[in-house]
This record gives C-alpha cells, sequence and structure tokens, in this order.
C-alpha cells in the first residue's frame, strides 16, 4: 500500500486565488511528521511546511497552511493568493518513528500550474 | 554556507560502466538520504544513513551501494550501470528528530545508455 498518496497529478489556479493540494497517509504509528516540499521548473526541493501528528494546531507559514486531519489521515496543503511563482511540482513527504525517523517517503507530487 | 553540495551535475554512462556520486553537507547534520527521481515516481529513498559509520537500504537499493566516509561526505557508487537507472539523483541530509526537514542538493542528471 502506497504510504503517501496524491491523488492529484496536476491541477490550475487563477492568480489570487486559493488552492488545494490534496495528501493521505498511511501509518499505523501514532508518531510521525509530515512535509510538504515544492520543486520549480529549475529542479531544487524547497522545504514548505512541517506537521507533527501531535500538534493540536495546523501549521502555518506565510502564505502555506497545512490543513491535518488526523483522524482522517490527510494532510492538504493551502496555499493562498496564488502567485506566479507558484507554479512548482509540490510533494507531501511522511517521516515515521519506527524508522528511527530516518526514512522519509514521499508522494508522487502535484503539479500546480498559476494562470494569470 | 553552502548548505547540501553534489557532484557531477551531469553525467553520461555506457550500461556496465561504474562512477561514483558524490554529497557533502556543512550543516553538521547527523542524517544523510540518496534518491533517485523518474517521472511520475516522485523521489524514492535508495539508501540512507542515521550517522558516521552506518548506512541502511531504503525502498529502491538494487545495483548501488554507498559510503558514509564521515559526518559530511555520503556518496553513491554505482557498480555496473544499466539503462534503468537513468534518473536525477539527490542527496539530502537533516538533524535527527521528527520535524527535522530535509535539506537537498541540486541533484546530479544521470544519463545511461
Amino acid at each position: 500500500a502506497q504510504k503517501i498518496t496524491q491523488t492529484q497529478p496536476g491541477m490550475f489556479v487563477q492568480e489570487k486565488e486559493a488552492v488545494t493540494l490534496d495528501c493521505t497517509y498511511d501509518t499505523s504509528d501514532p508518531s510521525y511528521g509530515l512535509f510538504w516540499y515544492k520543486q520549480p521548473s529549475s529542479g531544487e526541493m524547497i522545504f514548505l511546511i512541517y506537521q507533527g501528528s501531535y500538534d493540536q494546531q495546523n501549521a502555518t507559514e506565510g502564505r502555506y497552511s497545512l490543513n491535518f486531519q488526523k483522524a482522517r489521515k490527510s494532510a492538504n496543503l493551502v496555499i493562498s493568493a496564488s502567485q506566479l511563482g507558484d507554479s512548482a511540482m509540490y510533494f507531501c513527504a511522511m517521516r515515521e518513528v519506527p524508522e528511527g525517523y530516518q526514512k522519509v517517503t514521499f508522494g508522487t507530487g502535484t503539479k500546480l500550474q498559476v494562470i494569470p | 554556507n553552502a548548505g547540501v553540495t553534489q557532484t557531477p551535475k551531469f553525467q553520461v554512462l555506457k550500461t556496465g560502466q561504474s562512477m561514483t556520486l558524490q554529497c557533502a553537507q556543512d550543516m553538521n547534520h547527523n542524517s544523510m538520504y540518496w534518491y533517485r527521481q523518474d517521472p511520475g515516481m516522485g523521489l524514492r529513498l535508495i539508501y540512507y544513513s542515521a550517522s558516521e559509520g552506518t548506512t541502511d537500504k531504503g525502498e529502491v537499493p538494487n545495483g548501488y551501494n554507498v559510503s558514509r566516509l564521515n559526518k559530511r561526505e555520503f556518496s553513491l557508487r554505482l557498480e555496473s550501470a544499466a539503462p534503468s537507472q537513468t534518473s536525477v539523483y539527490f542527496c539530502a541530509s537533516s538533524v535527527s528528530s521528527p520535524g527535522g526537514e530535509q535539506y537537498f542538493g541540486p541533484g546530479t542528471r544521470l544519463t545511461v545508455t
């Protein structure tokens, strides 16, 4: 079974609108960490936001927020006020405790295109 | 600070040739990783190292070997390259904690003909 599932291969959003990128995960461990990374066309991987499984509040970093629904095992990324520079691949990832925090599993990514 | 550096940036190999991808980080991180990225597959973990002197297999280790030379350096070796190993390879490092985000190198684009 896939540990991280991103069901949207590609998405379009109008500039200045908000967009939600979906991520569901699969783990039986109560302690884990969830991450989102951005990969622009230039290829580098950029860390965006982190959510711990015990965190009570949804994580936020500027225009990025993580909609964490633990019971549904979802960790959706919300980008508010989209900008042209947000066009990129976005990857959801999970770090699990039983692996000694070392193994990080990535989803297959969502390609976001922001339309002017 | 340079962060995570990788060499080379590009490489073309013939089937059966060998090569080593080099990775170094200057952030004093204990954990280091090698991933490969293929279209539609996301990033798949090849090997990781929790600390100097230790290495463990990830999801797709076949055809690769690694060496954690010291705390800074983590190399990936292809002993006998195959066309299926054509990919973009990323090295990453992080602190060893649940919230430790990974810092990635710029990647190596490898083509095996």
